[in-house]
C-alpha cells in the first residue's frame, strides 16, 4: 500500500472550510484514497473515499489532483465536534489489502 | 445495538496472565481485523481474517493469538501479558467499497 503524508497539525475556526491536505505520490492505479478521523481515543470513523473522481458525501468532500498524487478532504462549514486526528490512507482491498494508519492530522477547529 | 461491539471496556490485569478481548458485529461482513493504538501514534495492525477459515499476521502479531469463532466473532487473546501491551485495542469490520466500522475500543492496562 502506497505511503501517505500529511501535516502533523491544522487549525481552522469554527465555521469555516477545513481543507485537510494528503500527499500519496507513490499510489498506484488501483490503490483508493480513504479518509477516517478519530475523535479523543474513541474508535476511527470512516468519512469518505475515492479513485480518481471527486466524491461529496453528507461529512465531507474528498478532491484528488488529476494526477492522484495528493488529495485534500474538505470540511465545508468545520464546527468545534469536528475536533479530531485525520486519517488519509491509500488502501486496495483485494484479497490481501488492510488499512495501515499513519500518524494523521490533530484537526484543531477553534471558536 | 453497536454494529462493533467489543468487551470488556476497560481491563486491569497482572503481568503474566491470560486474558481474552471479545469482538462481535452485526454488519454481516467476513472481514475482521484487531489493531493496537499506544498513546500519540496511529493504529498498527495485530490481526486479521478474512473469513472464518483464514486468518493471518498483521504488523505486530507477537505476544497476541486469536480465533474466529464465528462470522460475528473475533477475539484476541494475550497469552502471557506484559506491561508493554498496555494500550487501547480496536476491533474493526468492513470492506472497502463501505468503509470499515470500528468498535469503542478495550483499554487495557498490564500492571
Amino acid at each position: 500500500d502506497a505511503k501517505t503524508t500529511q501535516p502533523p497539525s491544522m487549525d481552522c475556526a469554527e465555521g469555516r472550510a477545513a481543507n485537510l491536505p494528503c500527499n500519496h505520490s507513490t499510489i498506484s492505479g488501483n490503490e483508493y484514497v480513504y479518509w477516517y478521523r478519530q475523535i479523543h481515543s474513541q474508535g476511527p470513523q470512516y468519512i469518505i473515499h475515492g479513485l480518481k473522481n471527486n466524491e461529496t458525501n453528507e461529512m465531507a468532500s474528498l478532491i484528488i489532483t488529476e494526477d492522484r498524487k495528493s488529495s485534500t478532504l474538505i470540511l465545508p462549514h468545520a464546527t468545534l465536534r469536528d475536533t479530531a486526528v485525520y486519517y488519509c490512507i491509500a488502501f486496495y482491498g483485494g484479497s490481501q489489502g488492510n488499512l495501515i494508519f499513519g500518524k494523521g492530522t490533530k484537526l484543531s477547529v477553534k471558536p | 445495538d453497536a454494529d462493533v461491539t467489543q468487551t470488556p471496556r476497560n481491563r486491569i490485569t497482572k503481568t503474566g496472565k491470560r486474558i481474552m478481548l471479545e469482538c462481535s458485529q452485526t454488519k454481516g461482513h467476513d472481514r475482521m481485523y484487531w489493531y493496537r493504538q499506544d498513546p500519540g501514534l496511529g493504529l498498527r495492525l495485530i490481526y486479521y481474517s478474512f473469513d472464518v477459515k483464514d486468518i493471518n499476521k498483521g504488523e505486530i502479531s507477537d505476544g497476541y493469538s486469536v480465533s474466529r469463532q464465528a462470522q460475528a466473532k473475533f477475539s484476541l487473546s494475550l497469552e502471557s501479558a506484559i506491561p508493554n501491551q498496555t494500550a487501547l485495542y480496536f476491533c474493526a469490520t468492513g470492506w472497502e467499497d463501505s468503509g470499515y466500522t470500528f468498535g469503542s475500543g478495550t483499554r487495557l492496562t498490564v500492571v
